[in-house]
């Protein structure tokens, strides 16, 4: 089944860029969807269609995609931002479709 | 955005089936544009994709847990759930019930493939299995 690695934790200053990555096999041919768990709570959808964002997400949250790396990138990083993120993809060529990345836990410094 | 609620016990045990209901209000279960999933956690783990199920019946499994897995919706409850067989201690976790919102994909390399994505997810609900 598709694999999609991300590092596991990341740490940033308040103010400053979040890049979390997501590794998987010629990636750049997948739609990856981004979430957002904060502790205690369910996930919620930050980015799908590789860079679209629900309504009520802040444009501070953008993504990208490209060779066998996804991104989601949080521009001016805020308090409120440090939660687990988690990409996914649906390998609809697969028996195992539904695929989460390992997450990544951000903290704001 | 409609509201998800899951609904079961939270203690099962070993051997036995767990089962779980997911309650949507604000949205019809009967859609062309939406499936319905189910998604898990372990305690202090990342998240595992279970199975997603359409109106229609069409169903997708993960094939670590297909032999023991059941998913089901009822339209006339506007409910769909899930049933786990033959349960241990390594199915205890958060799980999570979630609408699927379905596309296909619009990057030029992606040769306009399907894509499923969730959300909303439901407040999760924690099942514990142990005697």
């Amino acid at each position: 089944s598709y694999v999609l690695t991300q590092s596991p934790s990341l740490s940033v200053a308040q103010g400053e860029t979040a890049t979390i990555k997501c590794g998987g096999s010629n990636i750049a041919s997948q739609s990856v969807h981004w979430y957002q768990q904060k502790p205690g709570q369910a996930p919620t959808l930050v980015i799908y269609y590789d860079n679209d964002r629900p309504a009520g997400i802040p444009e501070r949250f953008s993504g990208s995609n490209s060779g066998n790396t996804a991104t989601l990138t949080i521009n001016r990083v805020e308090a409120g931002d440090e939660a687990d993120y988690y990409c996914q993809v649906w390998d609809g060529d697969s028996d195992h479709p539904g695929v989460f990345g390992t997450g990544t836990e951000v903290t704001v410094l | 955005q409609p509201q998800l609620q899951e609904s079961g016990p939270g203690l099962v045990e070993p051997s036995e089936t767990l089962s779980l209901t997911c309650s949507v209000a604000g949205d019809s279960v009967i859609s062309f544009i939406y499936d319905w999933g189910w998604i898990r956690q372990a305690p202090g783990k990342g998240l595992e994709w279970i199975g997603t199920i359409s109106d229609r019946g069409t169903r997708y499994y993960n094939p670590s847990l297909k032999s023991r897995v059941t998913l089901s919706v009822d339209t006339s409850r506007n409910q769909f759930s899930l049933s786990l067989s033959s349960v241990t201690a390594a199915d205890t976790a958060m799980y999570y019930c979630a609408r699927g919102g379905i596309g296909y994909c619009t990057n030029p390399l992606c040769h306009g493939r399907r894509t499923h994505w969730f959300d909303p997810w439901g407040q999760g609900t924690l099942v514990s299995v142990s005697s």
